[in-house]
């Protein structure tokens, strides 16, 4: 199976900082990535996928980026309903796999 | 829109047999649109993909739970279901069902259902 290493696994920041979450595969998944956000009690939601399609409605502050195995979502300027865990998810191959997650807090 | 929605007891037994049903509406599960997946979450902790499903029947489960596991679809009730055997309190999660492109992305998910398995 394909393993997915996410980096780092928390961090604190401040509204209207920008932040990076990394995703690193075992092997090359080409675009075939998926970022999803999820809140407490909540079901995941699809950010973006296949890499850096951002989907509609989301936005514009994240963005995707990445192919093969190293991958990058990024959020241009923190905002409070953006306090949350993401997890990136590759769909190359059977068993489908999910990064660790990287939960976001408050500064 | 597809809709999901997971149901099912929310407590079973140690070593007995876990089972979820998951009701598809805004679509029909013989479309051919998705596949219909089963996914994972023990209390506070990451995601884990089960196994999925498609209308024809045909199915792909993960490896580390084969051997437990069994994903139907029942196209009448626009329907598909899920059983794990011989569960432990390792099983004890929320479970989602979920609709998947065909080699695609995940893209609706139902509000998922906790299952806590006792002794």
């Amino acid at each position: 199976a394909i393993q997915l290493t996410q980096s780092p696994s928390s961090l604190s920041a401040s509204v209207g900082d920008r932040v990076t979450i990394t995703c690193r595969a075992s092997q090359g998944i080409s675009r075939a990535l998926a970022w999803y956000q999820q809140k407490p009690g909540k079901a995941p939601k699809l950010l973006i996928r296949d890499a850096s399609r951002v989907e509609s409605g989301v936005p514009s502050r994240f963005s995707g980026s990445g192919s093969g195995t190293d991958f990058t979502l990024a959020i241009s300027s923190l905002q409070p309903e953006d306090f949350a865990t993401y997890y990136c998810h590759q769909f190359n191959s059977n068993p489908l796999t999910f990064g660790g997650g990287t939960k976001v807090e408050i500064k | 829109q597809v809709q999901l929605q997971e149901s099912g007891p929310g407590l079973v037994k140690y070593s007995q047999t876990l089972s979820l049903t998951c009701t598809v509406s805004g679509g029909s599960i013989s479309s051919g649109d998705y596949f219909w997946s089963w996914i994972r979450q023990p209390p506070g902790k990451g995601l884990e993909w089960i196994g999925h499903i498609y209308y024809s029947g045909s199915t792909y489960y993960n490896p580390s739970l084969k051997s437990r596991l069994t994903i139907s679809v029942d196209t009448s009730k626009n329907q598909f279901s899920l059983e794990l055997s011989s569960v432990t309190a390792a099983d004890t999660a929320v479970y989602y069902c979920a609709s998947q492109v065909p080699v695609g992305v995940t893209d609706y998910w139902g509000q998922g259902s906790l299952v806590t398995v006792s002794s």
